[in-house]
């Protein structure tokens, strides 16, 4: 079992507002790092599947930075919107080569009108 | 393409009955894992099915079982039901690959009274 840390449980930020946060996970055994948007009445949707230390990956507003050596990812969100209030949940899988995400209790986010 | 389904969507149960939840995966995915999230927890793993076989299984009793059929079509069974297994069950297909990126359902809230 992998213990899977997100930080801060919750978030409120003004439309407008630029933040971020922290998945930590075990850098031993590490293999990938997933991020999902889960809102509110939805399924979760992966947002980016990250394998390499010093990884950037961005989505619109949305990026990410993974360090593999650390055991930490990072999510920024630039300019929030309402619509992207949602809990946002990292996931690790380690170098075992199965299919055994391990999840962190996420992270809610609300942005503010 | 359509997206994982999973049915019932809601299921009332009493204690010690039995239950079986169903998700079909999308069109061309192999890999159908099952998660489970009660409150305050993170997603946790329950197992995965490929070819028809389990290949990972998460620390759930074996009061919880699975199978998958020949069209990748999973279910998921519940014995002997307690109050603490009352939960969102959420299913998840993917491709078989490297990273496994998970594509989600919509869930399945089980109640048990």
């Amino acid at each position: 079992i992998l213990n899977v840390e997100q930080s801060p449980q919750s978030l409120h930020v003004q439309e407008g507002d630029s933040t971020n946060f922290t998945c930590s996970f075990p850098s031993s055994n590490f293999y990938a790092l997933h991020w999902y948007r889960w809102e509110t009445a939805k399924s979760p949707e992966a947002l980016f599947v990250m394998t390499l230390n010093g990884d950037e990956k961005k989505k619109g507003r949305i990026s990410a930075t993974l360090n593999t050596k650390e055991g930490y990812s990072y999510l920024y969100i630039k300019g929030s919107q309402p619509e992207d209030s949602a809990t946002y949940l990292c996931a690790s899988l380690d170098q075992t080569g199965a299919n055994n995400l391990f999840f962190g209790t996420g992270t809610r986010l609300t942005v503010i009108p | 393409k359509a997206g994982v389904t999973q049915t019932p969507r809601y299921l009332i149960k009493t204690r010690g009955q039995q239950v079986t939840l169903s998700c079909s995966p999308i069109s061309g995915h192999r890999s159908v894992s099952w998660y489970q999230q009660t409150p305050g927890q993170g997603l946790q793993f329950l197992f995965e099915y490929f070819s028809e076989t389990q290949r990972n299984k998460g620390n759930f009793p074996g009061r919880f079982s699975g199978r998958q059929f020949s069209n990748s079509r999973s279910e998921m069974n519940v014995s002997t039901l307690e109050l603490g297994d009352s939960a969102l069950y959420l299913c998840a297909s993917s491709l078989i690959s490297s990273t496994y990126e998970q594509y989600f359902g919509p869930g399945t809230r089980l109640t048990v009274t």
